[in-house]
C-alpha cells in the first residue's frame, strides 16, 4: 500500500526555522516526484514546488522561491521542506503528495502555526 | 503563470442533481494538462481526473471530465452525500503547476 507519512504538527516562533518531511512507502521511492502543496484556513491550495528524488532536482513557485527549500534523502526515501525564518504568514497546512504533474497520493498534512 | 478561475464559486444542490463545474485557464493548456480534485474538511485531496478526462483509480464513472484549450468542466450527473466537497482544478502542462481557486458544492 502506497503511504506518505508526514511528520506532526509544529508550533514556531517567527524568525525560526524549521523542516519538516514526508517519507514515502509502498512503492520505490526514486521512481515519483514528491510535490509540496500549501493551504492555507479558509483558502485553496497553492504548488509551491517538487523534487525528483533520484537526483533532487527541484522546480519551485515564483512565489515561494527563495523562501523554501525542498529536498530528499533516497536511502531513507524521505522529502523535506524547510524554511530558514519563519513568518506568521507561513501559518498553514502542508501537504505532500506523489507525482510530477498530477498527484495520485497525498499525505495527511502537517499543520505549521507561526505565533509570537 | 496560467491563473485557472473556477466557476461558481459555490454550487448549492440537492442529492440526485447534476453538478457541472467550469475550470477556465487564462492561456492553453498544453496538452490538456488539467486534473481535477475534491477535499472535505480535515482531509487531504483526493485526485478526481487527470489528463482532462481520464479518472483516477476508484472514481466513479458518475464523474466525469471534459475540455480543451481554456475551457473544462467537471460533471457529476447525480449528485451523492459523500459528493458535497470543495473541487479544485490543476493545471500540469505549464510550469509553474498551479491551481484553481476552488468550488464548494453544498447541499441545498
Amino acid at each position: 500500500e502506497v503511504q506518505l507519512v508526514q511528520s506532526g504538527a509544529e508550533v514556531k516562533k517567527p524568525g525560526e526555522s524549521l523542516r519538516i518531511s514526508c517519507q514515502g512507502s509502498g512503492y520505490t521511492f526514486t521512481n515519483n516526484w514528491i510535490t509540496w502543496v500549501r493551504h492555507m484556513s479558509g483558502r485553496g491550495l497553492e504548488w509551491m514546488g517538487r523534487i525528483n528524488p533520484s537526483d533532487s532536482h527541484t522546480n519551485y513557485s515564483p512565489s515561494f522561491q527563495g523562501h523554501v527549500t525542498i529536498s530528499a534523502d533516497k536511502s531513507i526515501g524521505t522529502a523535506y521542506l524547510q524554511w530558514n525564518s519563519l513568518e506568521a504568514s507561513d501559518t498553514a497546512i502542508y501537504y505532500c503528495a506523489r507525482g510530477h504533474g498530477w498527484s495520485d497520493y497525498w499525505g495527511l498534512g502537517t499543520r505549521v502555526t507561526v505565533s509570537s | 503563470e496560467i491563473v485557472l478561475t473556477q466557476s461558481p464559486g459555490t454550487l448549492s444542490l440537492s442529492p440526485g442533481e447534476r453538478a457541472t463545474l467550469s475550470c477556465r485557464a487564462s492561456q492553453s493548456v498544453s496538452s490538456n494538462r488539467l486534473a481535477w480534485y475534491q477535499q472535505k474538511p480535515g482531509q487531504a485531496p483526493r485526485l478526481l481526473i487527470y489528463d482532462a478526462s481520464t479518472r483516477a483509480t476508484g472514481i466513479p464513472d458518475r464523474l466525469s471530465g471534459s475540455g480543451s484549450g481554456t475551457d473544462f468542466t467537471l460533471t457529476i450527473s447525480r449528485l451523492e452525500p459523500e459528493d458535497f466537497a470543495v473541487y479544485y482544478c490543476q493545471q500540469y502542462g505549464s510550469s509553474p503547476v498551479t491551481f484553481g481557486q476552488g468550488t464548494k458544492v453544498e447541499i441545498k
